[in-house]
């Protein structure tokens, strides 16, 4: 199986909105509601921010946003602040019965 | 509260064999829907997910790497281990274990709760 493809590289302003673009087939993303997304800052663990396509967990802030269309997810980040600077991650369910992650995108906040 | 912690050798020879142990607390492995899987990220790479166990005993393996690894889980302890064999130093990463959160009757598909993890270099 290969990785979802997302951009290596998405930049914004502080206050301005980002989305980032998870791309898999019809046999993961396309195939299962169950896309997660993952914020992982250097030298950390991923944190969950987004499951089953667009919930958040409790504690996660309101400005992160989950959906999908077809084969392709996306996580947008609303309001951008210097805290979001980070690594993001997708990952979906595949119909091998296993797990896929996306090749992360790297988020610089200007 | 969920915690989780891996351990095991920092550092293998190639063609060694690897075995983490994931020690975890706050959840049990017996409970309908629950999960440990592990995930490893190259330095400056994309994360990796490498096996999941559930409390069921079902097991799934990236089909990638399936012929090398084996996962199992010892309820007593609170523990889930990985062993990995042939390592090369391709397989030099960070190994973290994480929790899936059960849903009532069915497992999720998400990890919600991430070990620190644990970096493991393969060098002769």
């Amino acid at each position: 199986q290969s990785a979802l493809t997302q951009p290596a590289s998405v930049s914004g302003s502080p206050g301005q909105s980002i989305t980032i673009s998870c791309s898999g087939t019809s046999s993961d993303v396309g195939n299962f509601d169950v896309v997660s997304w993952y914020q992982q800052h250097p030298g950390k663990a991923p944190k969950l921010i987004i499951y089953d396509v667009s919930y958040r967990p409790s504690g996660v802030s309101n400005r992160f946003s989950g959906s999908k269309s077809g084969n392709t997810a996306s996580l947008t980040i609303s309001g951008l602040q210097a805290e979001d600077e980070a690594d993001y991650y997708c990952c979906s369910y595949t119909k091998s019965s296993t797990k896929v992650f996306g090749g992360g995108t790297k988020v610089t906040v200007l | 509260q969920i915690t989780l912690k891996e351990s095991g050798p920092t550092l293998v020879k190639p063609t060694q064999t690897l075995t983490l142990t994931c020690t975890f607390s706050g959840f049990s492995l017996i409970t309908t829907g629950v999960g440990v899987g592990w995930i490893r990220q190259p330095p400056g790479k994309a994360l990796e997910c490498l096996a999941l166990i559930y409390w069921d005993e079902t097991r799934r393996y990236s089909p990638s790497l399936r012929s090398r690894l084996t996962i199992t889980k010892d309820t007593s302890k609170n523990q889930v281990l990985l062993t990995m064999t042939n390592m090369d130093p391709m397989d030099t990463a960070t190994y973290y274990c994480a929790h899936v959160p059960s849903r009532g009757h069915y497992t999720s598909y998400y990890f919600d709760f991430w070990g620190q993890g644990t970096l493991v270099t393969v060098s002769s």
